[in-house]
């Protein structure tokens, strides 16, 4: 599975939109990129995956570039209990092996 | 409710003790995992099972063993070859190979003394 890279950390204003961005250069054509969450000492909680098109849930967006080579997960309004580290990973569609390989992820911190 | 279950939540064990982890789900699903995560670090894949009676090493399998008799039930028990095994584990489920997500469950603490 292709590498991903995230910055460690971000700020939003509570009420804004966040926008957390991710790098996959090395990213294959059939490879997804998935997107979870973990709040402090909680269990990940997976929030949208997409291919090439844009997709969007109740939770949020994620915008995938043309190349793939990037992709944004989009909060739209943020609140005080999105405060987590956000996890953009890649996969193919059919499992490898079932792993789901974790980053470091980047720790947004959403303040009033 | 369906969920998945992981119990307990804090464990506490001496230096050399084996100990094993619960992790239930009533999911009906088919896949589970088990991942590893130290403070500050993302998750580490220690064993997954696609199928009852059968499971896989992942990336860090040494000083743990697991067994899948019941497709709702995948212990993870820490044996006294780990070297560091304090740490927060995590317990996953997936239908079929995960396309679709993974539910987790909410973590045991294990700290060794």
């Amino acid at each position: 599975d292709a590498k991903t890279t995230q910055p460690p950390s971000m700020d939003c204003a509570e009420g804004r939109a966040a926008n957390l961005p991710c790098n996959h250069s090395t990213i294959s054509g059939n490879e997804y990129v998935y997107w979870y969450r973990q709040i402090h000492s909680q269990g990940p909680q997976y929030i949208i995956h997409g291919l090439k098109n844009n997709e969007t849930n109740e939770m949020a967006s994620l915008i995938i570039t043309e190349d793939r080579k990037s992709s944004t997960l989009i909060l739209p309004h943020a609140t005080l209990r999105d405060t987590a580290v956000y996890y953009c990973i890649v996969r193919t569609g059919v499992n490898q092996g079932g792993k789901l390989i974790f980053g470091q992820g980047t720790e947004l911190s959403v303040k009033p | 409710d369906g969920g998945i279950t992981q119990s307990p939540k804090y464990l506490f064990r001496k230096e050399g003790q084996n100990v094993t982890l619960s992790c239930e789900q009533n999911l009906n699903h088919d896949a589970m995992y088990w991942y590893r995560q130290d403070p500050g670090q993302g998750l580490r894949l220690i064993y997954y099972s696609q199928i009852v009676n059968d499971f896989q090493k992942g990336d860090i399998a040494e000083g743990y063993s697991v067994s899948r008799e019941k497709k709702e039930s995948f212990p993870l028990t820490v044996t006294s070859a780990q070297k560091n095994p304090t740490a927060f584990y995590l317990c996953a489920s997936s239908i079929g190979q995960g396309f679709y997500g993974y539910t987790f469950g909410s973590g045991t603490r294990l700290t060794v003394v």
